[in-house]
């Protein structure tokens, strides 16, 4: 167990539709990361967020959100899913805004 | 954009014989690390290397960071199977800029037994 917590492990659904994944970063980290994995692009960043606010912006469409709440928890959002958005995706915590990462073990996301 | 580049993609070779991969990149990075992650689960940092030249080991593995820190190696002597995985770099940004780790795309590793 790493101590970063992600769910749910899988989510199934159709094209069109909207999801919520959530992540729980390590105790004490207030830095979270959102990647998106596939077989083809490898392992892409989205979206960090240090204690509450957005810090930097990677590959990240339009049609995904994100953001970390109070508590230090974090949601991303994907809406108008299309076949493309199916991939792994990870959630990663760190202490400062810099430095290594503790990942989580992802969401496998599959659209139909 | 910064892009790391792996060598191999693939590599399969038998138990006990000695492998090294590599990352490249035209960019200079303030710290690169190395990931290894297994199917199902996310990536867990194996070293994170900071001055050019720098040499660490961990047990059977030597990580080589590039003098300019544009690239790294990463040494396994006398591969078990345990070792299989994807191996990952990943470089931090010199001089400010995006915090997010920009990733290899890997070397998927099976070792033999």
């Amino acid at each position: 167990d790493s101590g970063v917590t992600q769910t749910p492990k899988h989510l199934i659904t159709a094209t069109g539709q909207r999801v919520t994944l959530r992540c729980s970063p390590r105790s004490g980290d207030l830095s979270v990361y959102w990647y998106q994995q596939s077989l083809d692009q490898g392992l892409q960043f989205l979206i960090q967020y240090y204690n509450g606010e957005e810090r930097a912006k990677g590959n990240i469409l339009e049609r995904f959100s994100a953001q970390q709440f109070p508590d230090l928890h974090s949601e991303l959002n994907l809406s108008s899913l299309e076949l493309g958005d199916s991939a792994l995706y990870f959630c990663a915590s760190s202490v400062e805004s810099k430095g290594w990462y503790t990942f989580g073990s992802g969401t496998r996301l599959t659209v139909v | 954009t910064q892009l790391l580049e792996q060598s191999p993609q693939f590599l399969s070779i038998q138990e006990g014989e000695n492998l090294t991969v590599y990352c490249n990149s035209s960019s200079v990075f303030s710290s690169l690390q190395w990931y290894r992650q297994e199917p199902g689960e996310g990536p867990v940092l194996l070293v994170t290397v900071v001055t050019g030249g720098e040499v660490k080991k961990l047990k059977r593995l030597t990580f080589q960071f590039g003098d300019a820190r544009k690239d790294s190696s990463l040494h396994i002597t006398a591969a078990q199977p345990g070792d299989t995985g994807l191996y990952l770099c990943a470089g931090a940004a010199a001089g400010g800029g995006a915090d997010g780790l920009t990733f290899g795309k890997g070397t998927h590793l099976i070792i033999q037994p």
